[in-house]
């Protein structure tokens, strides 16, 4: 069956474009999160949207970034003005409930590296 | 948020057992452990998870200590493919965002 589809999965840009990164869950997921991985840092959370609501962005670096869901599916995270520190895998996971019992599966990211 | 512990690195032969520890001394009685694992170039895969009862399901099994504070992955067969690293993760049962914190993992290595 389908799993979380996330593109482009490489992204190369330069210093202070913009970017935006897509995520299509598991149909019918109404919990999605956003988390990205680097080298430095081991894989963080950045936000978490249940439905189109997004209740904890805690997790995002700064005011450059943001994310949206429409229609309690697809997600999309726009970084602004990247920086090289931006560089990383930005991974995607949807769930099917918003609790613990629930695993999260996990689209395989998109590598973004910034010139 | 709770803390987990593993080891950095583990070797196993190919088609024997593979026992993956995890300690969790500050568990809270609400906490689910799960485990998640990540092959080389995917995002993490979910293995296993459970509360106070140990867990089997077609990937592995989950031994958890009587007092909690630890748990145990099981490979019962490894292969090549189970390569990978195995994350060990406390989740809060409760409604609401139910983020995932990753440590640093356990980073298997399978000799053939």
């Amino acid at each position: 069956g389908a799993g979380v589809s996330q593109s482009p999965s490489n992204k190369v840009t330069e210093k202070g474009k913009d970017v935006e990164l897509r995520c299509d869950p598991i149909s019918g997921h109404t919990a999605l999160y956003w988390y990205r991985q680097s080298l430095g840092q081991g894989l963080e959370f950045l936000i978490y949207f249940q439905g189109n609501s997004a209740p904890d962005k805690s997790g995002l670096p700064s005011d450059r970034f943001s994310a949206e869901r429409t229609g309690g599916s697809v997600s999309t995270l726009t970084i602004q003005r990247t920086q090289q520190e931006d560089s990383a895998v930005y991974l995607c996971a949807s769930s099917s409930l918003s609790n613990s019992n629930q695993p999260q599966h996990f689209g395989d990211g998109t590598r973004l590296s910034i010139l | 948020d709770a803390k987990t512990t593993q080891p950095n690195s583990m070797e196993s032969n190919e088609e024997e057992p593979v026992h993956l520890p995890c300690n969790h001394s500050t568990i809270s009685g609400t906490d689910y452990i799960h485990w998640y694992r990540q092959l080389p170039s995917q995002g993490p895969e979910y293995v296993i998870h459970g509360l106070t009862s140990n867990v089997n399901n077609r990937m592995a099994s989950l031994a958890i200590a009587e007092d909690r504070k630890s748990s145990t992955l099981i490979l019962h067969r490894a292969t090549l493919r189970d390569a990978a690293v195995y994350y060990c993760i406390l989740q809060e049962s409760n409604f609401g965002n139910e983020k995932l914190t990753f440590g640093t993992g356990t980073r298997l290595t399978i000799i053939p």
